[in-house]
């Protein structure tokens, strides 16, 4: 079946402008997973959805993040005002559980 | 502060050789341990998962070892292909909230014929 899939696959924006980045995850996965990897470095937790619950937003790094997931499927990561320092890949992973991640192919955002 | 650290961070082998990546973490409890291989490019690909009680786990030329004592794994690949070129990250889900994953930064292997 189809896999998680995420748009754009690249992005390339003025500092100072607003992104959306979109996820799409498998069908009938309840739990929803936001992660940043910027060059080199590990995967870092930006935000975490399950059903109906409110959102662990623990990892979002300043209040230039906001994400939101709609009826339960497709979720958005916007980031205002972007910053050179936003520039990294984007992953999105979603599960049947809260321990089971299948990962997206990222967006690369580039702030120029 | 749980961390997971791998090594190397790089390697280059030759195709057919094997070869062994190191993983290292602090993490306690933790529930599950992983790898996942990351072709440039793409989103991770799981390969193994263990949880506290097993200590091996094979996934075709893939065999992951734990030592939930010592708090290290291994991930051996087997008669190495230049398919195999890829970051291999190991993850480290918390024993007491299964949505906190902890990542290592990730071995960067290249397969060179």
């Amino acid at each position: 079946g189809a896999g998680v899939s995420q748009s754009p696959s690249n992005k390339v924006t003025e500092k100072g402008k607003d992104v959306e980045l979109r996820c799409d995850p498998i069908s009938g996965h309840t739990a929803l997973y936001w992660y940043r990897q910027s060059l080199g470095q590990g995967l870092e937790f930006l935000i975490y959805f399950q059903g109906n619950s409110a959102p662990d937003k623990s990892g979002l790094p300043s209040d230039r993040f906001s994400a939101e997931r709609t009826g339960g499927s497709v979720s958005t990561l916007t980031i205002q005002r972007t910053q050179q320092e936003d520039s990294a890949v984007y992953l999105c992973a979603s599960g049947p559980y809260s321990y089971e991640q299948y990962f997206g192919p990222g967006t690369r955002l580039t702030v120029t | 502060k749980n961390q997971v650290e791998q090594s190397p961070q790089s390697l280059i082998i030759l195709e057919g050789k094997n070869c062994t990546l190191q993983c290292n973490y602090t993490v306690s409890p933790f529930s599950n341990l992983r790898w996942y291989k990351q072709d440039t490019g793409r989103g991770p690909v799981s390969l193994t998962i263990m949880t506290f009680s097993e200590n091996t786990k094979s996934n075709g030329r893939y065999t992951a070892t734990l030592d939930a004592d010592t708090k290290q794994s291994s991930l051996h690949i087997t008669a190495s292909q230049l398919s195999d070129s890829a970051s291999y990250i190991c993850v480290v889900s918390d024993g007491y909230n299964f949505n906190k994953f902890y990542f290592g930064s990730g071995t960067k292997l290249n397969v060179k014929p």
